[in-house]
């Protein structure tokens, strides 16, 4: 079974507004970390933003911020006012604390495909 | 920015020969990975390695191993290259494995083998 789906292949958006891009997550553990990175076209893998299980705030940097909602299982991506620059892929990822040290390694989802249309 | 850089960036290869990629990393960080990238599998992880000689397996580790002889250099070798082998590959560091730690990524190495 999948442990993190993103469910949306591809989205589109209007320069200036905002978009959300889902995330849900399946997990046991009481603690694990959520994380969202850009992959641009030009194809590096940039790290966004970061969630913890604990965290009662949700995450912000800058334009970016976590809509965390833990009971539903769900860290969705909010990238306000979109700039053509955000177009790229976007990947959801987590790390449960279950499997010791250095087995305690990234799950990723298959990824967003964000166009940010002028 | 990390410091990690990956190289080549790009190569075209034989069916059968051997290749090697390398990731040079410049912040001491204790964690190294090696991931391949293909449409409709997104990043699988292949090796990664915790320490100096202390590597261990990803889920898609056939057909590769790797070497850590230096805490900044991570190889990643195809024994034999195979064409399901062409792909992007990224090399990726992290501090520790916390809950919190999340990895920083090379540009990637475009590899073909035909």
């Amino acid at each position: 079974a999948q442990k993190i789906t993103q469910t949306q292949p591809g989205m589109f958006v209007q320069e200036k507004e905002a978009v959300t891009l889902d995330c849900t997550y399946d997990t046991s553990d009481q603690s694990y970390g959520l994380f969202w990175y850009k992959q641009p076209s030009s194809g590096e893998m940039i790290f966004l933003i970061y969630q913890g299980s604990y965290d009662e705030q949700n995450a912000t940097e800058g334009r970016y911020s976590l809509n965390f909602q833990k009971a539903r299982k769900s860290a969705n991506l909010v990238i306000s006012a979109s700039q053509l620059g955000d177009s790229a892929m976007y990947f959801c990822a987590m790390r449960e604390a279950d499997n010791a040290g250095n087995n305690r390694k990234l799950i990723w989802g298959l990824g967003t495909s964000l166009a940010v249309n002028p | 920015d990390a410091g990690i850089t990956q190289s080549p960036r790009h190569k075209v290869t034989e069916t059968g020969t051997p290749v090697t990629l390398r990731c040079h990393q410049t912040e001491n960080h204790r964690y190294m990975y090696w991931y391949r990238q293909d449409p409709g599998h997104g990043l699988r992880l292949i090796h990664y390695s915790y320490g100096v000689k202390d590597t261990d397996k990803g889920e898609v580790s056939d057909g590769y191993s790797v070497s850590r002889s230096k805490t900044e250099d991570f190889l990643l070798t195809l024994e034999s290259a195979t064409s399901s082998q062409t792909s992007v590959y990224f090399c990726a560091i992290s501090a520790g494995t916390g809950v919190n730690s999340p990895l920083h990524f090379g540009n990637g190495t475009r590899l073909t083998v035909t």
